[in-house]
C-alpha cells in the first residue's frame, strides 16, 4: 500500500462545475499538505499550502483536510478550461529525523474542464 | 515566494554520457531536494541535498548514479552518470525553507538514446 493515494482520474467536467479532488495517506506523522498543479511540460506550481487540519480558501481554492480520517480535499468552485491539469496532493512530517522536508506525492488526478 | 531556475530546460544525451543540471535559487534557502518524474508518473525523491556535505539518498538512488553538489545555500547540481534509455525522465529541482512551502523549478526534460 502506497502512503498516498490519490484517484489518478481522469476526470472531465464541464466549465462553471465544482471539481472535487482527494488523497488519503497513511502516515500519521504528516502534518503539512500542499496542492500542486502542473501543466504539460511544466514544473509543479504550488496552490495551497496548509498545516495540520482545517479548512483555507484562496479565490475559487478550498483546501480541506481532516487528519482523524488521513483524507485531504481540494476543491475547484467555477472551474474553467484554464484549469485542466494534473493535480498532486503532497505532504510532509514534522520537524526532525531523516524525513524533514521531504515531500511524498500522490499520483496525480488528471482533470479538464471542458467549455 | 522562491523563485527557481533549472537548466537545461531540455536535453536529448547518448547512452553512456553524462548529463549535469543546475538548479539556482533567488534567495537562501535551508533545503534543496531533487525528483524525478517519469513519464505518466508521479514524483519520486532521488535526494536531499545538504549544503557543504555530501547527499542523502533515497532507496534506490544511489551516488555514484546520480552525484549532487550544493556549495552553498542558492544552487545545486544533479549529475545523471552513465546514462541509459531507462533514465529518461524529467528531473525537478525544490527548494524549501524549514516547514514552509516547497517550490519547485520547471524541470529537466532528459531524453536518452
Amino acid at each position: 500500500q502506497k502512503e498516498v493515494e490519490q484517484d489518478p482520474g481522469p476526470l472531465s467536467v464541464p466549465e462553471g462545475a465544482i471539481v472535487s479532488l482527494n488523497c488519503t495517506y497513511s502516515n500519521s506523522a504528516f502534518q503539512y499538505f500542499m496542492w500542486y498543479r502542473q501543466y504539460s511540460r511544466k514544473g509543479p506550481e504550488l496552490l495551497m499550502y496548509t498545516y495540520s487540519s482545517g479548512n483555507k480558501e484562496d479565490g475559487r481554492f478550498t483546501a480541506q483536510v481532516d487528519k482523524s480520517s488521513k483524507y485531504i480535499s481540494l476543491f475547484i468552485r467555477d472551474s474553467q478550461p484554464s484549469d485542466s491539469a494534473t493535480y498532486l496532493c503532497a505532504m510532509s512530517a514534522d520537524a526532525g529525523g531523516t524525513s524533514y522536508g521531504k515531500l511524498t506525492f500522490g499520483q496525480g488526478t488528471i482533470l479538464t474542464v471542458h467549455p | 515566494s522562491a523563485v527557481i531556475s533549472q537548466k537545461p530546460s531540455r536535453d536529448i544525451c547518448q547512452r553512456g554520457t553524462s548529463l549535469t543540471i543546475q538548479c539556482q535559487v533567488d534567495s537562501q534557502v535551508t533545503m534543496m531536494f531533487w525528483y524525478r518524474q517519469q513519464p505518466g508518473q508521479s514524483l519520486t525523491l532521488i535526494a536531499t541535498a545538504n549544503q557543504g556535505s555530501e547527499a542523502t539518498y533515497e532507496s534506490g538512488f544511489v551516488i555514484d548514479k546520480f552525484p549532487i553538489s550544493r556549495p552553498n545555500l542558492t544552487f545545486s547540481t544533479l549529475t545523471v552518470s552513465n546514462m541509459s534509455p531507462e533514465d529518461s525522465s524529467i528531473y525537478l529541482c525544490s527548494a524549501r525553507q524549514g516547514n514552509t512551502e516547497a517550490f519547485f523549478g520547471q524541470g529537466t526534460r532528459l531524453t536518452v538514446v
